[in-house]
């Protein structure tokens, strides 16, 4: 299917423990970004991607690892959870840097 | 510090008009963009502006002032299905896009 998909869709687990969040484009986009939306805060930027192999931090990259071996892939690691980062995570690409951002269905995860 | 203002929550009637507005200061601008999202969905590209004026797309509108650090969405002859959150977002002198926290619009009948 073309688009941009994530997975899980739904996540729990404890605090500690790593956890990792998919998301894949078919469009060969090169850029590729992770979000968080919290209740009462706009989209934060986690990390981005301008091509494979190149990740840069954004807003709130602490507690985050990303990686970009294959362009159409950019797994999220939650290298040890924790509370705080119970959210929504979404993914996103675009052609270019300056154009619009397409979202992929968003990943609900929750820290206990 | 980087800050994008637009109202929180605001009400309106099927088949107005309803204007949306968002104020911003960044480090550096390079275009404005209008989200739409509805509840447990994802965001969806609207609208961006990057020159100052009105840019009309169907019953959607979307102005820019730069000068002024302004920007406002329209909505014309408002439906059920317009009940969402609109997002104001300003891509910043690095390129990365500062989002503002949403305004949620509750169309009533």
């Amino acid at each position: 299917d073309a688009g941009i998909t994530q997975s899980p869709r739904y996540k729990i687990t404890e605090t500690g423990r790593q956890v990792t969040l998919m998301c894949h484009q078919t469009w060969s986009h090169s850029y590729m970004f992770w979000y968080r939306q919290d209740l009462g805060h706009g989209l934060r930027l986690i990390y981005y991607s301008a091509a494979a192999d190149i990740t840069d931090k954004g807003e709130v990259p602490d507690g985050y690892v990303v990686s970009r071996s294959k362009t159409e892939n950019f797994p999220l690691t939650l290298e040890s959870a924790t509370r705080s980062q119970t959210s929504v995570y979404f993914c996103a690409s675009s052609e270019a840097e300056t154009y619009e951002q397409y979202f992929g269905p968003g990943t609900r995860l929750t820290v206990t | 510090g980087q800050n994008i203002d637009q109202p929180t929550e605001m009400t309106a009637t099927e088949g107005a008009i309803v204007q949306i507005n968002c104020t911003y200061q960044t480090s550096g601008f390079n275009g404005l963009f209008w989200y739409q999202q509805h509840a447990g969905e994802a965001p969806t590209f609207l609208s961006y502006n990057v020159l100052d004026g009105l840019e009309e797309k169907g019953r959607f509108s979307s102005f820019l002032s730069r000068s002024k650090g302004y920007s406002y969405l329209l909505l014309k002859e408002l439906q059920m299905k317009d009940s969402a959150s609109y997002l104001c977002a300003v891509m910043d002198s690095n390129y990365q896009l500062i989002w503002g926290a949403g305004t949620k619009l509750i169309i009533k009948p």
